[in-house]
């Protein structure tokens, strides 16, 4: 079975801190994605990376980066956390070869900004 | 661009009567469709998915979905439901393997005892 861990289920920080959220799977996939899932919008697409060092704009990208430095392994940086920011983050990878056919998400990251 | 309404945000239903979710979608190109669904306090699991050929496609734990073309929509059903698909069920659509995934709003789908 394909398993993506996100570092914590629950964080709470305060304006102004650099908050580091972490993912990691399991399955040697190339793709990975951050969403932000907040009532009434859906699910709407921060960052993706196809590969080791390579990453992309989603639809959000304001306020945020990432780093990609292992396969495994993508991490999304609120640089500066503000009180919008508070949400559900939600990590994602998929099947190489597949493109974004069937993503595989973690349980999710809940952030709170006070 | 592409875009997916999901028009009901909570749909209540009877355990064991039968349930639709609603999916319409729009785009100028042809599509892949998926359904999601997030039980509660997990992450998002493929439920089903419509690439190409049949229209009715069945998913996971009885559910499946018509592709209509014509009405450029993507239901989700099941005939009798259950205490455990109580849950969140997302909609999503793309142009194409390698292109981006829109998701819709969601519907969270409340079974009653």
């Amino acid at each position: 079975d394909v398993k993506v861990t996100q570092s914590s289920r629950y964080l709470v920080k305060r304006t102004g801190e650099k908050v580091f959220l972490e993912c990691v799977q399991d399955m040697d996939h190339e793709n990975m994605f951050w969403y932000r899932q907040d009532p009434g919008l859906g699910l709407r697409l921060i960052y993706f990376s196809y590969d080791v060092k390579m990453k992309e704009k989603g639809d959000i990208p304001e306020g945020y980066s990432v780093s990609r430095e292992k396969k495994e392994r993508f991490s999304l940086i609120l640089e500066s956390a503000s009180t919008n920011q508070t949400s559900m983050y939600l990590c994602a990878s998929s099947i190489p070869g597949q493109g974004w056919i069937e993503q595989f998400f973690g349980p999710g990251t809940r952030l709170t900004v006070l | 661009a592409q875009s997916v309404t999901q028009l009901d945000s909570q749909v209540p239903v009877f355990e064991e009567a039968p349930v639709e979710l609603r999916c319409n979608y729009s785009s100028s190109v042809s599509v892949y469709l998926f359904w999601y669904v997030q039980y509660p306090n997990q992450g998002l699991q493929l439920l089903l998915k419509y690439l190409s050929g049949s229209t009715l496609v069945k998913g996971i734990n009885g559910f499946e979905a018509e592709f209509n073309k014509s009405q450029t929509s993507f239901h989700l059903r099941k005939p009798s439901v259950h205490i455990s698909d109580t849950a969140e069920y997302f909609c999503a659509v793309s142009r194409g393997g390698y292109q981006k995934v829109t998701f819709g709003t969601g519907t969270k789908l409340q079974v009653i005892p």
